[in-house]
């Protein structure tokens, strides 16, 4: 299994809370991204890093911010959460030009809830 | 806009019975296409992937997937199920046929019956 790490796994949090999500690899991939997985809409990207500082937006990046400064971390941050953010994160890594290109590893997942 | 639909939310079948899962895309560049398997409470397991060479293209467990570009698309099968089977499977899409993002399908729940 590749390296992958996310914490917390589980997370209770209240309305307009700040709340940041942790994703740690140990491959050394430059690709790192965050999903989220809600029922009967598969993933959706959240956010995603293209390198040490360098990220862009997903599909469903409002109410999100990221943050990577090393290599092998990056943040997810929801700034004041919303009930509509209770989903569980998902974090995977890809390495362009290599022989597995274009394959993304997946984390365990995170598991949000916003009451 | 770029889409992959998975016909069927839920697909039953017997054990020792065929597999088929539908997964279709719309583009008109080739992409490449990804199966991934999801059981209970974990992450997400790639299954196999085409990236233009052989269009039909082998993965673990026993599962393998056609590309058929004057369909659109790239059914996953297995010929015989086993109860070990049973999880969620979702197909992926990158669409600029290189690029790191994946577009996934909303997936298909398989449950295999004794």
């Amino acid at each position: 299994d590749a390296g992958i790490t996310q914490s917390p796994r589980h997370k209770v949090t209240e309305t307009g809370t700040p709340v940041t999500l942790r994703c740690h690899q140990t491959e050394n991939h430059r690709y790192m991204y965050w999903y989220r997985q809600d029922p009967g809409h598969g993933l959706r990207l959240i956010h995603y890093s293209y390198g040490v500082k360098d990220t862009d937006k997903g599909e469903v990046s409002d109410g999100y911010s990221v943050s990577r400064s090393k290599t092998e971390d990056f943040l997810l941050t929801l700034e004041s959460a919303t009930s509509s953010q209770t989903s569980v994160y998902f974090c995977a890594i890809s390495d362009p030009g290599g022989a597995t290109s274009y394959e993304q590893y997946f984390g365990p997942g995170t598991r949000l809830t916003v009451t | 806009a770029q889409s992959v639909t998975q016909l069927g939310s839920h697909v039953s079948v017997s054990e020792g019975a065929l597999v088929l899962l539908r997964c279709n895309y719309s583009s008109s560049v080739p992409p490449y296409l990804f199966w991934y398997v999801q059981y209970p409470n974990q992450g997400l397991q790639l299954l196999l992937k085409y990236t233009s060479a052989a269009t039909l293209v082998k993965g673990i467990n026993g599962f393998e997937a056609e590309f058929k570009k004057s369909e659109t698309s790239f059914h996953l099968t297995k010929p015989s199920a086993h109860m070990s089977d049973a999880a969620e499977y979702f197909c992926a899409v990158s669409f600029q046929g290189g690029s790191e993002k994946l577009v996934f399908g909303k997936g298909t729940k398989l449950t295999v019956n004794p």
